[in-house]
């Protein structure tokens, strides 16, 4: 099955700063998706980024299909954005389970 | 748009005894559904596929007989933990596929905590 290596683990900021999370994948995927899991369990969808570059605010994300890798990128980082970052590819679409990296824990100091 | 949810949030049981936990699609269909596992700290792990009317489909270690899962309508599937046991204990997640629009996105229920005594 697919493999997905996420970078880096744990990532401390202080408060106003910006963070690159980068995945990486072992094969082709065809849904890949970014979440943030918030103190209860709660996966929040972020992006769903095959291919190509999306922003959503101070979120914006990049995959790189044909290189297996997808970056996060969190500007003017806020602490309310601590917490879980997961990524999560799936190689058939929409009827295949999604596989998940095992995370990146982000604290933003005030 | 795009809503799962899961009943109950949390749920307390003693070891033999069984439960059963609900994930609906409130504003969509969906024709498939996937279910998850958390344990504390770690990531989550694909437990099974469940397809409206017919068989689920269980990833390589997962007991299908120790979770049964139902899908049997295009809003509901459920999952079954027979005779819990201690090591059952968990964070169970939901995730549902809308089959129109984006259809290869999945959106996820807010989550099960099992707790076997």
């Amino acid at each position: 099955g697919i493999q997905v290596e996420q970078s880096p683990p744990d990532l401390i900021l202080q408060e106003g700063a910006n963070s690159t999370l980068r995945c990486n994948f072992s094969d082709s995927v065809n849904n890949l998706q970014w979440f943030h899991q918030n103190p209860w369990g709660q996966l929040i969808n972020l992006f769903y980024i095959p291919s190509g570059t999306k922003q959503n605010g101070r979120l914006s994300a990049t995959t790189v299909a044909t290189e297996r890798y997808s970056l996060l990128y969190i500007s003017s980082s806020q602490t309310t954005d601590s917490g879980v970052y997961f990524c999560a590819g799936g190689g058939r679409g929409g009827a295949d389970g999604l596989t998940f990296g095992k995370g990146t824990h982000l604290i933003i100091q005030p | 748009g795009a809503v799962v949810s899961q009943h109950p949030s949390w749920v307390i049981c003693k070891s033999g005894t069984s439960v059963k936990i609900e994930c609906r699609s409130l504003d969509f269909q969906a024709t498939t559904m996937f279910w998850y596992r958390q344990f504390p700290k770690q990531s989550l792990m694909l437990m099974a596929t469940s397809n409206e009317g017919s068989k689920a489909t269980y990833e390589q270690g997962v007991e299908k007989d120790k979770f049964l899962i139902n899908h049997a309508s295009l809003t509901l599937s459920t999952l079954t933990v027979t005779s819990a046991h201690p090591e059952d204990s968990s964070f169970y997640i939901c995730s549902a596929t809308t089959p129109s629009g984006r259809a290869l996105e999945q959106y996820f229920g807010p989550g099960t905590r099992l707790t076997v005594t």
